[in-house]
Formats: structure tokens, C-alpha cells, sequence
């Protein structure tokens, strides 16, 4: 089945050690997202790819970083995790970044800074 | 600004009862409508869409009527199961904007 795969599906991290996560698609689609969500709250795009565009939102700090080395992989890197960034990261894929195009989500890694 | 209003949970229903979860968004424009479900622990799942008024989406008995003239895309079910509690998103995507979603709404389900 076509789908979306982030790994690991938890990952624990220093304050300060920098820790990327990473996702993988087979659906083939020309985008590729990145939200967080913290205790069930709605996710918040931190940034994504078209193709390799990279848009950024305006207030992800910069402490959050993303390389897409080609269609399938794409990998948020977290440079210094503050307490702060623990949270539930999603990656989420859309054939094109129309609004009506659906966003096709992974399982999430949830991360935990000690 | 573009928003989508969500009912606030949680929501709590026994078994076989009927769900309503209402959803209202901005009216710019005809955006598409979504719902999405996240269960304990995992991503969001699509669970059914309309892109146009009046469509109808419907997925595991769950369905959602998009309505222009009071701008509301209100989730149902007829009877819920157990294996339904889980948090609802509503969500909004309209042109080159970003996906807004609604607060999330946290669904129990009580055997």
C-alpha cells in the first residue's frame, strides 16, 4: 500500500543534542509537509516542499530545519531541542499545495527532550 | 482571517449513540472541507471530504454535508462504536493557503 512512514516512531533527545527525523512516502507527491502538535491541539505547519521549493512559515523558529534530497525522503533537523519543542512531529504529503488537494499524514514521531 | 470553528470536547457518548460534531468555516471563497481523526498515539487519518457545496462525504458510516448558506461542514454518525473515540479535526483548504484546521474535538465513547 502506498503510504507515508516517519522513523522512529519515538525518539528521546538531550536538551541541546540536535536530533533529525525523518519521512518517507510512496505516493509519489510533488509535496511534502511538516507540522507539530503538542498535546492534541491542531498541528501547526512548521514548514514544507514543493519539490524542492522550500517554504517556510513565518513564525517556525530557526532552530527547525529540513532537507528533501529527493522525492521520496524528506528530514526535519532540530538543531538545539529546547524543553519546549517536545512534541508530536507529523509529516504529512499532498500530490500538489492546492487547498483542495488532501494531506495524506504519517504515523508522527513523538519526541521527548530530557 | 480564514478560520475554522470546531465544538469543544470533550464529548462523551455511550454506545450506538448518535454523533453530531459541528464544524463552521470562513466563507472566502469555496474552499474544500475535511475531517480528519487522529486515534491515541498516531497521525491523522483522512475520514472523508467535500469540495464543492452540497457534496456529501461518507466514510465508515460516518458522514458530513457541505452547506454554503450557513457555511458548515457538521460531522454525523447514527451510531457510534466503541472504536470510534478518537480526537476530530475539521479543516479548511482554499487555494495556495495553508490547511487550517479547527481546534480538535476528543470523542469517548462508553461500552
Amino acid at each position: 500500500d502506498a503510504m507515508v512512514i516517519q522513523n522512529p516512531r519515538y525518539q528521546v533527545t538531550q536538551f541541546g543534542k540536535p536530533v533529525t527525523l525523518s519521512c518517507s512516502q510512496t505516493l509519489n507527491h510533488n509535496v511534502m509537509y511538516w507540522y507539530q502538535q503538542k498535546s492534541s491541539q491542531a498541528p501547526k505547519l512548521l514548514f514544507h516542499y514543493y519539490d524542492k521549493d522550500f517554504n517556510n512559515e513565518a513564525d517556525t523558529p530557526d532552530n527547525f530545519q529540513s532537507r528533501r534530497p529527493n522525492t521520496s525522503f524528506c528530514f526535519l533537523d532540530i538543531r538545539s531541542p529546547g524543553l519546549g519543542d517536545a512534541a508530536m512531529y507529523l509529516c504529512a504529503t499532498s500530490r500538489n499545495d492546492r487547498g483542495k488537494d488532501t494531506q495524506y499524514f504519517g504515523p508522527g514521531t513523538r519526541l521527548t527532550v530530557l | 482571517g480564514n478560520s475554522v470553528t470546531q465544538m469543544e470536547g470533550p464529548v462523551t457518548l455511550s454506545e450506538e449513540a448518535f454523533l453530531t460534531i459541528n464544524c463552521t468555516y470562513t466563507a472566502t471563497g469555496y474552499p474544500s472541507l475535511f475531517w480528519y481523526v487522529q486515534y491515541p498515539g498516531e497521525g491523522l487519518q483522512l475520514l472523508l471530504k467535500a469540495t464543492k457545496a452540497d457534496d456529501k462525504g461518507s466514510n465508515k458510516g460516518f458522514e458530513a454535508t457541505y452547506r454554503k448558506e450557513t457555511t458548515s461542514f457538521h460531522l454525523e454518525k447514527g451510531s457510534v462504536q466503541v472504536s470510534d473515540s478518537a480526537v476530530y479535526f475539521c479543516a479548511r483548504g482554499f487555494g495556495n493557503e495553508k490547511l487550517t484546521f479547527g481546534t480538535g474535538t476528543r470523542l469517548t465513547i462508553i461500552p
